[in-house]
């Protein structure tokens, strides 16, 4: 089993859709968990960490559930500028990340 | 904006060149890492370093050295570059501790070994 998995997409939807993206990791060790976003060709970019409670930021909402070991986030209202890959990260011990292949999103007017 | 700098941006080079990829931050972040990407496929942790004088490999094996002798500059060097070696390389650091894993990117060199 991959340490962090995602769908790799891509999803298409319209301009102020709501997307959804999950992601499963199989450390249940693990204790930091954050989404990243990466445009193309170019470095990845903090969107934002996940916290146990679920955090908003906007128009981004994470959630993560440690039972099942998923995390997901949540996209309102989607702009053209959200057209990235989304890249679900999970700690694995001594400051080291592991970093999922992303979920691509393309967003259409 | 994260305070990270890597050079080259690009770099196109023959096979058997030594090449030396730079990375510097401005943070004063004690934990530096380095990661290879090819296009499409995930980020894989090749070395990182937790200070000065300490440095690690990574989860992917690399016929690539770095060294960490200042806090701020964590270069790369392949001592003889391959066609195999082309790659994107993006630089990271971090604060570190527990609470403090977020690690933020330098804008990457793409290299290309002919």
């Amino acid at each position: 089993r991959k340490e962090v998995e995602q769908d790799p997409g891509p999803f298409n939807v319209p301009e102020g859709a709501t997307v959804a993206f999950n992601c499963t990791y199989s450390n249940s060790a693990s204790q930091s968990f954050f989404w990243y976003r990466q445009d193309c060709r170019k470095e990845p970019k903090l969107l934002m960490s996940v916290y146990s409670s679920g955090n908003e930021d906007g128009r981004f909402t994470a959630q993560l559930n440690r039972a099942s070991q998923y995390i997901s986030l949540l996209i309102r209202d989607s702009k053209l500028s959200d057209s990235a890959t989304y890249l679900c990260v999970v700690n694995k011990g001594y400051s080291t990340l592991t970093f999922g292949k992303g979920t691509m999103l393309l967003v259409s007017p | 904006e994260a305070d990270i700098y890597q050079t080259p941006r690009y770099l196109v080079i023959g096979t058997g060149k030594k090449i030396t990829l730079e990375c510097s931050q401005t943070m004063g972040h004690d934990k530096m890492y380095w990661y290879q990407q090819d296009p499409g496929m995930e980020l894989h942790l090749i070395h990182y370093s937790y200070g000065v004088n300490s440095t690690e490999k990574g989860d992917l094996s690399s016929e690539s050295t770095v060294s960490r002798i200042r806090t701020e500059h964590f270069p790369l060097t392949l001592e003889s570059a391959r066609p195999s070696h082309t790659s994107q390389y993006l630089c990271a650091s971090s604060e570190g501790g527990p609470q403090e894993d977020t690690q933020y990117f330098g804008p990457g060199t793409r290299l290309t070994v002919l």
